[in-house]
């Protein structure tokens, strides 16, 4: 069973420019997330889908962060503009409502 | 609100030894708590997921235990070996209908374990 694909691993930009980041979940998993997790911190939630719609967004920057998941399946979160502060691991995981969640390997961005 | 921490921060022993890394939560209405590991540059591999009505996990040299009513989880690593060498990480969930499936994650305990 493949697991949760996302791309690009690694990410460098200049503040004020704008980054988008692409996850595609284990086949069937309704539920997907994204995570932000800081250097020395455990993960944040970001965003929870459910199918296509949003059901958690509250910790979500949203004058600067958004999220879609078209059709249901593969999701994208963009930034626009960066700032220094959202330098951080973004991780996407994927599971049924009620079970285990698996996690990609994550997009590392560093905003200079 | 949530609140998860992890005990110790960080941990060095030497190979062979059997260790003990502490959860704690301070809401006990979870609906599961997840023990991940998390290598240097990588994304998270879930080890262990205790369900809310059960007491403990096991798989190989680890078991993770779980006291719901006193927010408490421990997982107990036997006989380490360097390649035990990583980040793990406690999160659990809340039974809150829609939001299921959040999870809310300690900082983690750092584990180095050397030959």
């Amino acid at each position: 069973e493949a697991g949760v694909a996302q791309s690009p691993r690694y990410k460098i930009i200049e503040k004020r420019q704008s980054v988008a980041f692409w996850c595609n979940p284990i086949s069937g998993h309704a539920t997907l997330y994204w995570y932000q997790q800081i250097l020395g911190q455990g993960p944040k939630l970001l965003i929870q889908f459910q199918n296509n719609g949003v059901v958690d967004d509250s910790q979500l920057p949203k004058d600067r962060f958004s999220a879609e998941r078209l059709k249901g399946v593969d999701s994208t979160l963009k930034i626009q503009p960066a700032k220094l502060e959202d330098s951080a691991v973004y991780l996407c995981a994927s599971s049924f409502p009620d079970n285990e969640a698996f996690f990609g390997q994550g997009t590392r961005l560093t905003v200079v | 609100k949530q609140e998860v921490t992890q005990i110790p921060a960080a941990l060095s022993v030497p190979e062979g030894e059997n260790l003990v890394l502490n959860c704690s939560f301070t809401d006990s209405a979870i609906y599961n708590l997840q023990w991940f590991r998390q290598d240097p540059g990588k994304g998270l591999t879930s080890l262990l997921l205790i369900q809310s009505s059960q007491r403990e996990q096991t798989s190989g040299r680890l078991n993770a235990s779980l006291d719901k009513s006193s927010g408490r989880s421990t997982l107990y690593i036997a006989a380490s070996q360097p390649g035990d060498s990583a980040t793990y990480l406690c999160a659990v969930s809340l039974d809150r209908g829609s939001t299921l499936g959040r999870l809310y994650f300690g900082r983690g305990t750092q584990l180095t374990v050397w030959p």
